[in-house]
């Protein structure tokens, strides 16, 4: 099993702020990761697949990069609506595995 | 505009059974791949199962055996039918999506229902 793991845990940061997330993997998952972001009590919604392709509506404030092992979410100035959990997702091997996310707290 | 509405969970007795639903809506259903994913109380995401337009199933190896996806295409509804449930399972089960390129499934998550509840306790 492909562990992922994200850090840090929590971030404290303010709207406007630029903001880097990081996930990495236990083993190379070429550029088969995703991001989603939850927010409390609703459903994740996917905002990157394969590395770096936003889904469809999602701004282009939310940008993703990496390769192999290590990966980054970044964005590019907070809005208030950003605030929330977000978890990194690799589909390169069964079992498909999440990270145990990121929590996006505001300052 | 895609809809997933998942119905079915409840409180249950451990090594009891439950059958969950996810009506689907929005899309042509019989050509996407279906997933549960599920999260327990403050944890975090797990993937379920999947299940491709052609049939084929995919389990995480913690429900292996005791778990069961199916599609109905003629309703546009997934299930999964739970057997042998523990405390371990409990948690909102989520339905999704598969995103796919073109024509051809990817493991990512894409549309996501609003989760159902199951609660497994004595």
């Amino acid at each position: 099993e492909i562990g992922l793991t994200q850090s840090p845990a929590t971030l404290s940061l303010s709207p406007g702020e630029r903001v880097t997330l990081s996930c990495r993997a236990s083993q190379s998952v070429s550029s088969s990761l995703a991001w989603y972001q939850q927010k409390p009590g609703q459903a994740p919604r996917l905002l990157i697949h394969n590395v770096s392709n936003r889904a469809t509506g999602i701004p282009v404030r939310f940008s993703g990069s990496g390769s192999g092992t290590d990966f980054t979410l970044t964005i590019s100035s907070l809005a208030p609506e950003d605030f929330a959990v977000y978890y990194c997702q690799q589909r390169s091997a069964w079992p498909y595995t999440f990270g145990q996310g990121t929590k996006l707290e505001i300052k | 505009e895609v809809q997933l509405l998942e119905s079915g969970g409840g409180l249950i007795h451990p090594w009891e059974s439950l059958r969950l639903s996810c009506a689907a809506s929005g899309f042509t259903f019989s050509t996407y791949a279906m997933s549960w994913v599920r999260q327990a109380p403050t944890k975090g995401l797990e993937w379920v199962s999947t299940i491709t337009s052609g049939g084929t199933s995919y389990y995480t190896d913690s429900v292996k055996g005791r778990f069961t996806i199916s599609r109905d295409n003629s309703k546009s509804t997934l299930y999964l039918q739970m057997d042998s449930l523990t405390a371990d399972d409990t948690a909102v089960y989520y339905c999704a999506n598969n995103f796919q390129y073109g024509s051809s499934w990817s493991g990512y998550f894409d549309s996501w229902g609003q989760g159902t509840l199951v609660t497994v306790s004595s």
